[in-house]
């Protein structure tokens, strides 16, 4: 079975600062692992995903996530936060051997930046 | 990517009744899922809406109490059957095409059940 856990469900940058989204996952096959962002009132939009090859991936936004499988981490950054980054944040892992490809999902980080 | 899109967005609703959701895509897909999103929390996956079958319900889901249907490959539904207040949620339906494991989601359907 997997797992998905956020640490932090809410977190607070100032504009211009350093966005850090924490995800850990756990899996017993290797994993697809995605980021999807959730404004206010609206659905779920793909940031991101992995599946394989390079560890680093970058989305749409300006957001990248790196996946460190010695870690079990699937972190979210962003260098510089804009007030428009305000969101609810949610990292999920599907198994790519399951060949069912449902995905988990954490509970969700929101987050807030302070002009 | 395609244009997934959900009727009613939004509705309120008195205990008993039922409300029938739909999903729409404006391409084909290869799969179709329903996930519920209770107030403040993450998305739950109700079931995989399989194409010209019997959808494929989670553990805590049933057939009574969430009715599926997929008729084609760019449509499906999901009742909401008996609501009560606990029913409260937001209702999300996502597919995905070629690269299956990737899945993209619906606007969502607010319901409200009084």
């Amino acid at each position: 079975a997997q797992s998905v856990t956020q640490l932090g469900s809410h977190v607070s940058v100032s504009e211009g600062a350093l966005v850090l989204l924490r995800c850990n996952y756990s899996s017993s096959v290797p994993p697809y692992l995605f980021w999807y962002v959730q404004y206010p009132n609206q659905g779920l939009q793909l940031l991101l995903k992995y599946t394989t090859g390079a560890t680093l991936v970058k989305g749409i936004n300006g957001f990248e996530a790196e996946f460190k499988k010695s870690e079990t981490s699937f972190h979210l950054t962003k260098p510089s936060a804009h007030m428009s980054d305000a969101a609810e944040y949610f990292c999920a892992v599907s198994d790519s051997g399951a060949g069912s490809y449902q995905l988990t999902f954490g509970k969700g980080t929101k987050l807030s930046v302070i002009p | 990517s395609a244009v997934i899109s959900q009727k009613p967005s939004r509705d309120i609703c008195q205990r008993g009744t039922s409300l029938t959701i739909q999903c729409q895509v404006d391409s084909q897909v290869t799969m179709m899922f329903w996930y519920r999103q209770q107030p403040g929390q993450s998305l739950t996956l109700i079931a995989t809406a399989n194409q010209g079958s019997e959808a494929t319900y989670e553990s805590g889901f049933v057939i009574d109490k969430f009715p599926i249907s997929r008729p084609n490959l760019t449509f499906s539904t999901l009742t909401v059957s008996n609501m009560s207040p606990e029913d409260s949620s937001i209702y999300l339906c996502s597919a995905s095409w070629g690269a299956k494991e990737t899945q993209y989601f619906g606007p969502g359907t607010r319901l409200l059940v009084l």
